[in-house]
């Protein structure tokens, strides 16, 4: 079974701080993937990365980044925090299908 | 601008009932069309995936149907069960664009006994 792992299940970040996602992925896939997801607009891409030090935007990368050191690990990160960033973040991998970790949901206050 | 839309955005349905959910998208260079199942607390989940070149997939109790002139298809859920009550998702993909899925804006879906 492909298991998608994520560093956090809930956070809470004040505004302005700087957050970083995990996410590990044990298939060794190339593609991995950053979307958001809020009722009613679905899942977002925010990012992907198709090889370790690639990335690509999505469609919402604006205040987001991302690192991709090594293949099984692609973090998400949130330079300055803003509350309309509260969301849950899904993190993916896979080509065709796309394998889901279980999210995070972050709170920003 | 959402390109692929999604309807309704919530159901209800008594056990043993239909369930349909319904999309429509507006490129027609995408060529994969999965749905993602999600449970409370779980990441999605693929259920169910069609290509455009066939009308219709069955696997079990869940059916896509598909129409291309219309750019539109739907999951229909038979003899639907409490266990089914989740988020489903509809997606959109291209092949040689890096696969990237395009979602719709989910429906949740509550089967009652």
């Amino acid at each position: 079974d492909v298991k998608v792992t994520q560093s956090s299940r809930y956070l809470v970040k004040r505004t302005g701080e700087k957050v970083f996602l995990e996410c590990v992925q044990d298939m060794d896939h190339e593609n991995m993937f950053w979307y958001r997801q809020d009722p009613g607009l679905g899942l977002r891409l925010i990012y992907f990365s198709y090889d370790v030090k690639m990335k690509e935007k999505g469609d919402i990368p604006e205040g987001y980044s991302v690192s991709r050191e090594k293949k099984e690990r692609f973090s998400l990160i949130l330079e300055s925090a803003s509350t309309n960033q509260t969301s849950m973040y899904l993190c993916a991998t896979g080509r065709r299908e796309q394998y889901f970790g279980p999210g995070t949901r972050l709170t920003v206050t | 601008q959402q390109q692929v839309k999604q309807s309704p955005q919530s159901l209800i349905v008594q056990k043993g009932g239909i369930s349909i959910i319904n999309c429509a998208y507006e490129n027609t260079a995408f060529d994969y069309f999965p749905w993602y199942q999600q449970f409370p607390g779980k990441g999605p989940a693929l259920l169910i995936a069609i290509r455009p070149d066939v009308s219709e997939k069955k696997e079990g109790r869940f059916t896509i149907s598909f129409n291309k002139s219309a750019k539109q298809f739907s999951l229909h859920i038979m003899d639907s069960q409490p266990g089914d009550s989740a988020t489903y998702f509809c997606a959109a993909s291209i092949s040689n664009a890096g696969n990237m899925l395009t979602f719709g804006g989910g429906t949740r879906l509550m089967v009652k006994p």
